[in-house]
């Protein structure tokens, strides 16, 4: 079975700071990792993802995450926020590429402030 | 394609009535599942089902659940009898590659 961690239930930032959003994972087969984002009264979107090959995956709006499989982590950063990146972000893990089946972390809400 | 769409948006019943909450997934993909968000919880998933058959219904609460998918455009999840406990966002997500696709979701209110 898998299951995810999120460190922080909430993150307070300026704009224009940067951010990490930490994301810990227990499973006892290979895993493929996830962020999703939830703006307010949304539905939840695909950030990013770790599938294979490259640690480092990267998002269109400039956040990236690095997968490290000795930490069992998968902690999604942004060197500089927006206002608009204000929402909740969710880390998911799941045993198969290809049917969706994800397991979510509880969530990190992230506020950024002026 | 409008993405996954789901009905009613918003719901208040009084305990004990029966609730149907509907999901259209995107045409094409073949899984479809369904979730359920609350503050205390987070994001559980109900159940899914592929090509229109449920895979693994685990994580339905209890018997007061049901899920029925009978056709590859519609799906529902109904709530007989409900209890104020039910009170929740229900998502409805659909994909074909893993990458899910999320309604916007039915939030559930139960009196």
């Amino acid at each position: 079975a898998q299951s995810v961690t999120q460190l922080d239930s909430q993150v307070p930032v300026f704009e224009e700071a940067p951010v990490e959003l930490r994301c810990n994972y227990s499973s006892s087969v290979s895993v493929y990792l996830f962020w999703y984002v939830q703006y307010p009264n949304q539905g939840l979107q695909l950030l990013l993802k770790y599938l294979s090959g490259s640690t480092l995956v990267e998002s269109i709006n400039g956040f990236e995450a690095e997968f490290n499989k000795s930490q069992t982590s998968f902690h999604l950063r942004k060197p500089s926020v927006h206002i608009s990146d204000t929402a909740e972000y969710f880390c998911a893990v799941s045993a198969s590429s290809n049917t969706g089946k994800l397991i979510f972390g509880q969530g990190t809400t992230l506020q950024v402030k002026p | 394609d409008a993405g996954v769409i789901q009905s009613p948006r918003h719901e208040v019943t009084e305990m004990g009535q029966e609730v149907t909450l509907r999901c259209k997934p995107i045409s094409g993909h073949d899984y479809l599942f369904w979730y359920r968000q609350t503050m205390m919880r987070g994001l559980e998933l109900l159940i899914y089902f592929n090509n229109n058959v449920p895979i693994d219904d685990s994580g339905m609460p209890e018997d007061r659940f049901s899920a029925k998918m009978p056709n590859a455009s519609f799906s529902t999840l109904k709530i007989q009898p409900s209890e104020p406990r039910d009170s929740a966002v229900y998502f409805c997500a659909s994909t074909y590659t893993g990458e899910l696709f999320f309604g916007e979701g039915s939030r559930l209110t139960v009196l």
